[in-house]
């Protein structure tokens, strides 16, 4: 099973909005409402940030958001924040009691 | 609050045998719909996941590695071992494990999950 398609980096400056895609195939992001999203800073564990494509975890601030359509996943972070400055991780369940992680998106917030 | 720390060797050898031990506190793997699983993350790549077990001992395994692993869970001492057998240097990796729950819908379980809580990692060498 290959990872899920991320781009390498992406960038914005403070208060500005990105979204990270994450492109799969119908026999993981496209099959299923099961995608997550990872916020991970250098040197520290991942944390989850989305689950179920749209839905956050207590705590997580509403300016992190999650979408899908067809294939592609995608998070998008509004009024960008030098504390987002980080990688992310897509996640999604693949079939056949398997996950994949997505090769991960480095933002920089200029 | 659910906590979880990894400990094992930080160095191996080439074709020997890596186990790694999952100490977690703030749950019991003794309690219905409770999982730990293994991921990993070699330096500066993606996220990789190894394995899951359930509190039923039912265990899944990534179909890439399935043959070199092995999971298991001690519930009175609150542990979850992971064994992976032949580590060549390729597997040179910080070992996570990380706690989640089976989901169910109307009673029906999901086949998936997602990890809700990390530990900090190990950063595992192979070298001869």
């Amino acid at each position: 099973q290959s990872a899920l398609t991320q781009p390498r980096s992406v960038s914005g400056s403070p208060g500005q909005s990105v979204t990270i895609s994450c492109t799969g195939t119908g026999s993981n992001v496209g099959g299923y409402n099961y995608v997550s999203w990872y916020q991970q800073h250098p040197g520290t564990a991942p944390k989850l940030i989305i689950f179920d494509v749209t839905k956050r975890p207590s705590g997580v601030p509403d300016r992190f958001s999650g979408s899908k359509s067809g294939n592609t996943a995608s998070l998008t972070i509004s009024g960008l924040q030098a504390e987002d400055e980080a990688d992310y991780y897509c996640y999604s369940y693949a079939g056949s009691y398997t996950v994949l992680f997505g090769g991960g998106t480095k933002l920089t917030v200029l | 609050q659910i906590t979880l720390k990894e400990s094992g060797p930080t160095l191996v050898k080439p074709t020997q045998t890596l186990t790694l031990t999952c100490t977690f506190s703030g749950f019991s793997l003794s309690s219905s719909e409770e999982a730990v699983g293994w991921i990993r993350q070699p330096p500066g790549k993606a996220l990789e996941w190894l394995a899951l077990i359930y509190w039923n001992d039912v265990k899944r395994y990534s179909p890439s590695l399935k043959s070199r692993l092995s999971i298991t869970k001690d519930t009175s001492e609150n542990q979850v071992g992971l064994t992976m057998t032949v580590m060549d240097p390729v597997d040179t990796a910080t070992y996570y494990c990380a706690h989640t729950r089976r989901i169910s819908v109307w009673g029906s379980p999901r086949p998936d999950w997602y990890f809700d809580i990390w530990g900090r990692g190990i950063l595992v060498t192979v070298s001869s």
